[in-house]
């Protein structure tokens, strides 16, 4: 069975300031992974994805994160956040020839001035 | 359009009341994906097309929940006599690979409060 773990269900950061969100998967063949942001009254945009390869991958929005097999994990981070950056984050595990995607609970984001 | 189209945004429902949720997907776009992500939570996975065929409904959560693509584009996703425990938010998702994970383009979805 496959399922994603999100562990911070509620981070605060300051604007300016870096961010790391956490994703641990369980997922019994080579995981596809991705990480979608959900704006309040939105649909899911995703952020970056990762299939194969380099294990850090860069995103839109100046997001990246680094795909660790050792550790079954998968970690969102950003340098420098700014207010637009207040969002939902969900982390989600799918396979190749899988096209179901199994979702985290999520983390929300507020950033302070 | 550009984008998954979902209409209504919005609907309230009375229990007992039939409903039809409907997805316009990316042209072109040969998966059709339907999930239900409940207040708090991550979206589940409710249902998947390729193109007009159904071939995965695993997700669906009863019998009450029957979805269609009839002609391969718009889908539509229909829950007959509502229960409260159906308020959630419909989401629509559409991918241009058959079978396989590429990425899928979401819908602004559509919240359904069943009252």
């Amino acid at each position: 069975a496959q399922s994603v773990t999100q562990p911070d269900i509620h981070i605060t950061v300051s604007e300016g300031a870096s961010l790391e969100l956490r994703c641990n998967y369980s997922y019994g063949a080579t995981p596809y992974l991705f990480w979608y942001v959900q704006s309040p009254g939105q649909g899911l945009q995703l952020l970056l994805k990762y299939f194969s390869g380099d294990t850090l991958v860069q995103g839109i929005k100046g997001f990246e994160a680094e795909f660790k097999r050792s550790q079954s994990s998968f970690n969102l981070r950003k340098p420098s956040v700014h207010w637009s950056d207040a969002a939902e984050y969900f982390c989600a595990v799918g396979g190749r020839n899988d096209y179901k995607l199994s979702f985290g609970a999520g983390t929300t984001v507020t950033v302070r001035a | 359009g550009a984008g998954v189209s979902q209409s209504p945004r919005y609907k309230v429902a009375k229990r007992g009341q039939d409903v039809a949720l409907r997805c316009d997907p990316i042209s072109g776009h040969v998966s059709l994906f339907w999930y239900q992500q409940a207040l708090g939570q991550g979206p589940e996975f409710l249902t998947y097309f390729q193109n007009e065929a159904q071939l995965d409904k695993s997700g669906l959560p009863s019998d009450r929940f029957f979805a269609e693509r009839p002609e391969g584009s718009v889908s539509t996703l229909k829950i007959q006599r509502t229960q409260q425990e159906d308020s959630a938010v419909y989401l629509c998702a559409s991918s241009p690979a058959a079978g396989r994970n590429t990425e899928a383009f979401f819908g602004q979805g559509t919240r359904l409060t069943v009252v």
